[in-house]
């Protein structure tokens, strides 16, 4: 099994509507989770970060977290355009003597105007 | 401060040349990361240091890959002997890492240093 999983994509959706992207996560002692977009040919920027169970909202971006399923999701509402971009989850690994942060392999997002 | 800065932004090297790729983290930042990236994956952790000590390398990458941190300031990535398979996206990151251990810290990526070996 892999660390981190996420579905590749790509994922279509239509302009305004709400995108949901998901990650699942092997180790059970992770504790802090992360969203980052990537644009094509460019490097990771953070979204979002979100450690205790539940959602955490930032503007049109909420991050949920579900540590008993090891899940962790990001929803976009109101999805535009310029939101057309690699999303990538990254969890902390807590199976090293230091922690260190496991990316997942992304999920494509494609809004369609 | 301007973020993580990566040096060169674009390298174009013969099959069998040594290349290194330098990384200036924010400067406040106690860990650094180097990570690859190719297309369609997601990045893949390399190495990282805190403060000048490297405390992990992965398991994946062979004798030819070497990094150092030598003031615990900027980092080096040195390729040995390229091969057309080393042709990725190198991707460098810091993080401050609070003493009370390592489970808030965020990542900060710089642009990336885009190597093709010919």
């Amino acid at each position: 099994q892999k660390e981190v999983e996420q579905n590749s994509g790509p994922l279509s959706v239509p302009e305004g509507a709400i995108a949901s992207l998901n990650c699942t996560y092997s180790d059970r002692g992770s504790q802090s989770f992360f969203w980052y977009r990537q644009y094509s040919g460019k490097s990771p920027e953070l979204i979002m970060s979100i450690y205790s169970n539940g959602d955490k909202e930032d503007g049109r971006f909420t991050a949920q977290l579900n540590k008993a399923s090891q899940y962790v999701s990001l929803l976009i509402r109101d999805s535009q355009p310029s939101d057309s971009a690699t999303y990538l989850c990254a969890v902390n690994s807590s199976k090293t003597s230091y922690d260190k942060v496991i990316f997942g392999p992304g999920t494509s997002l494609s809004v369609i105007p | 401060d301007t973020g993580v800065s990566q040096n060169p932004r674009h390298k174009i090297t013969k099959r069998g040349q040594n290349v290194t790729f330098r990384c200036d983290p924010i400067s406040e930042h106690n860990r650094l990361y180097w990570y690859r990236q190719t297309l369609g994956q997601g990045p893949e952790f390399l190495t990282y240091f805190q403060n000048e000590a490297q405390l992990e390398k992965s398991r994946l990458l062979s004798d030819r890959f070497s990094a150092e941190r030598p003031k615990g300031s900027f980092s080096t990535l040195e390729i040995q002997r390229t091969e057309q398979g080393d042709s990725a996206m190198y991707l460098c990151a810091s993080s401050f890492n609070h003493p009370s251990g390592g489970a808030y810290e965020t990542q900060y990526f710089g642009p990336g240093t885009r190597l093709l070996v010919l």
